[in-house]
């Protein structure tokens, strides 16, 4: 069964670094998405990306975060300077479609990389 | 703005008895409603959606969830829990895109 891949699942990381999850969608997914879960808290969507582009994004989503889909296969979040604040278990979703009728709009998540940073 | 509230951060049930996880919701227009479990240390997984058809939904592993709009509800049970029901349960909710707005979760304990 098809499923989406995070790489890594856990990362450390010293406050004030850049860092990089990677996401591999399903392969014939168009929308693709970033959620995170602090430890404790609700799931919290912060972007996502249609079309090479973002289509929307939370208040969250400030300027230290950027998404690209640099080569038609991965799908990647970076946080430029990482703050205490931005530990958590990020999620790496994707769907097909994205519609009124809501067929085929099931996000497939993946299994998280838990990034804490120090 | 849309909003889910899960009723119970946590619940325990005996193994064979009736899962019941509430979830009550908020929205200006008309939603629709997921519920994804997660197991220990794997990602989200839906159990069952609610897309303006039928109003009680059939998930995966025995679930069910009744969409009832005049109580702003969409709960989550299963007649009879197995051991391996044990995981935390999320309610969420989206307004035609995909976006998703999530409960805070309901951890759900399974007693032999």
């Amino acid at each position: 069964e098809p499923e989406v891949t995070q790489t890594p699942s856990h990362q450390v990381t010293q406050m004030g670094q850049e860092v990089i999850l990677r996401c591999v969608p399903i392969s014939n997914h168009l929308y693709f998405y970033w959620y995170r879960q602090i430890l404790g808290q609700k799931v919290e969507f912060l972007v996502s990306f249609y079309n090479n582009e973002i289509s929307e994004k939370s208040e969250i989503f400030d300027d230290q975060f950027s998404v690209e889909r640099p080569d038609g296969s991965n799908f990647t979040l970076k946080i430029r300077s990482t703050k205490l604040e931005d530990s958590a278990m990020y999620f790496c979703a994707s769907s097909f479609s994205q519609g009124a009728l809501g067929m085929n709009t099931e996000a497939f998540f993946g299994q998280g990389t838990r990034l804490t940073v120090v | 703005a849309q909003s889910v509230t899960q009723l119970g951060s946590h619940v325990s049930v005996s193994e064979g008895a009736l899962v019941l996880l509430r979830c009550n919701y908020s929205s200006s227009v008309p939603p629709y409603l997921f519920w994804y479990v997660q197991y220990p240390n794997q990602g989200l997984q839906l159990l069952l959606k609610y897309t303006s058809a039928a109003t009680l939904v059939k998930g995966i592993n025995g679930f069910e969830a009744e969409f009832k709009k005049s109580e702003t509800s969409f709960h989550l049970t299963k007649p009879s829990a197995h051991m391996s029901d044990a995981a935390e349960y999320f309610c969420a909710i989206s307004l035609g895109g995909n976006k998703l707005t999530f409960g805070g979760g309901t951890r759900v304990l399974v007693k032999p």
